[in-house]
């Protein structure tokens, strides 16, 4: 069984509109969380990172939220544009280890 | 601006051939490292090397080898290509970064879509 669940599999949204992704995790011992984002046909780009001690940390449209007490991610995307269709992929660093997720595949559509 | 560049974007290849990924970076990273990416199970390790001529294994190394003769550059071969490792394969580099916060951002390459007939 993956140690890294995302959910949902894949979303469609509209144009402006908000979309929270899911990452629930239990890899073991936690080092930190990042989430990539990978555009059609492009290698995975880091988004954000998230230690222990952080709740939340914001990058652009991009906010993400850990609960390392429920092992728990999420992504959050606001005023989507376009350009954010691409699949969205957690991955967990359990020391030098890294744990992938299957990824969120968003669409947006105008 | 490109950082990691994979060598073939797109390859088909026949059953029993011999095929060579080609993975250079230009960010004099140490960590370099080959996953294969499929529908629904997300990225696997295949192989990783951590300095020139050192290799480990990752999680799914059957039927793949790597090669690190110099420190930009990771080749993955497949000795004898069968279809199912028919795939997406991506190839990353990284700093080695040892703390909770630092550690190891990977960078990508765009990938290589590789066909097994």
């Amino acid at each position: 069984k993956n140690q890294v669940e995302q959910s949902p599999q894949s979303l469609i949204i509209l144009e402006g509109k908000n979309c929270t992704l899911q990452c629930n995790y239990t890899v073991s011992p936690f080092s930190n969380l990042r989430w990539y984002k990978q555009d059609t046909g492009r290698g995975p780009v880091s988004l954000t990172i998230m230690t222990f001690s952080e709740n939340t940390k914001s990058n652009g449209r991009y906010t993400a939220t850990l609960d390392a007490d429920t092992k728990q991610s999420s992504l959050h995307i606001t005023a989507s544009q376009l350009s954010d269709s691409a699949s969205y992929i957690c991955v967990v660093s359990a020391a030098v280890k890294l744990s992938f997720g299957a990824g969120t595949t968003v669409t947006v559509r105008a | 601006d490109v950082k990691v560049t994979q060598s073939s974007r797109y390859l088909v290849k026949r059953t029993g051939e011999k095929v060579f990924l080609e993975c250079v970076q230009d960010m004099d990273h140490e960590n370099m490292f080959w996953y294969r990416q499929d529908p629904g199970l997300g990225l696997r390790l295949i192989y990783f090397s951590y300095d020139v001529k050192m290799k480990e294994k990752g999680d799914i190394p059957e039927g793949y080898s790597v090669s690190r003769e110099k420190k930009e550059r990771f080749s993955l071969i497949l000795e004898s290509a069968s279809t199912n490792q028919t795939s997406m394969y991506l190839c990353a580099s990284s700093r080695t970064v040892w703390t909770a916060s630092g550690a190891n951002v990977l960078t990508f390459g765009a990938g290589s879509r590789l066909t097994v007939l």
